[in-house]
């Protein structure tokens, strides 16, 4: 079964600042989707980027965007200029091709956004 | 604009007391999930719906049940709620099928049991 892993439970950043969140998953398919969701205090979770795995290019969405590295099982999200309006639990999530209609999360990240 | 819409957004109950928690969606997508979300963690699938083909999860307590009267409506009922059941309950859709498939979210039903 895949497996998601977010190793950092909170995680603060200057407004403006650059910031990094961690996301790791263990799957031995090849065929696969990434992505990330943001889910703010009270409010709907809403997607912020995705990755398909068959794409080599990294992506971007304005100021956020991805580190994909399929041969580690890496992808890490990267939210530049950060503003007080990101923060957020952020959770990494993973989907099958094959199996196309589960979402495995991982456990989430809170960002905290300092002015 | 609202896409996926449940009802209601909070919901208190009594121990015992049954709790019917719905969803609806403008998306007309295949596909309607339910995960419950307890806080600070991540969602964790109930059971889903592709069309009119329910996919219940091993580890969902029989205490949860759904229905899916058309395509459009999604009904997430709690047969007799304990306090272990007090949680947001969020509903999504996806188009199903081949392709990314990405999840579209509504705005949760959060349930406390008394």
């Amino acid at each position: 079964a895949q497996t998601v892993t977010q190793s950092q439970p909170e995680m603060s950043v200057q407004e403006a600042e650059t910031v990094t969140l961690s996301c790791t998953y263990d799957t031995s398919e090849s065929d696969y989707y990434l992505f990330w969701y943001k889910q703010p205090p009270s409010r709907q979770m809403i997607l912020v980027i995705r990755q398909e795995a068959y794409k080599q290019q990294n992506a971007t969405e304005n100021r956020f965007s991805v580190n994909f590295q399929k041969a580690a099982k890496s992808f890490s999200l990267k939210i530049s200029d950060s503003q007080l309006g990101d923060a957020a639990m952020y959770f990494c999530a993973y989907r099958s091709a094959r199996d196309g209609n589960k979402l495995v999360f991982g456990a989430g990240t809170i960002l905290r956004v300092k002015s | 604009d609202a896409m996926v819409i449940q009802n209601p957004r909070y919901q208190v109950t009594q121990f015992g007391k049954p709790v019917t928690l719905s969803c609806s969606q403008t998306l007309n997508h295949n596909v309607m999930y339910w995960y419950q979300q307890k806080s600070s963690q991540a969602p964790k699938l109930l059971f889903h719906y592709y069309d009119k083909d329910f996919n219940n999860e091993a580890d969902t307590p029989d205490n949860f049940q759904s229905r899916r009267p058309n395509t459009s409506f999604c009904f997430l009922d709690i047969r007799s709620p304990g306090l272990g059941d007090a949680a947001m309950y969020l509903c999504a859709t996806s188009r199903g099928g081949a392709g990314v498939g990405e999840l579209f979210f509504g705005e949760g039903s959060r349930l406390t049991v008394l």
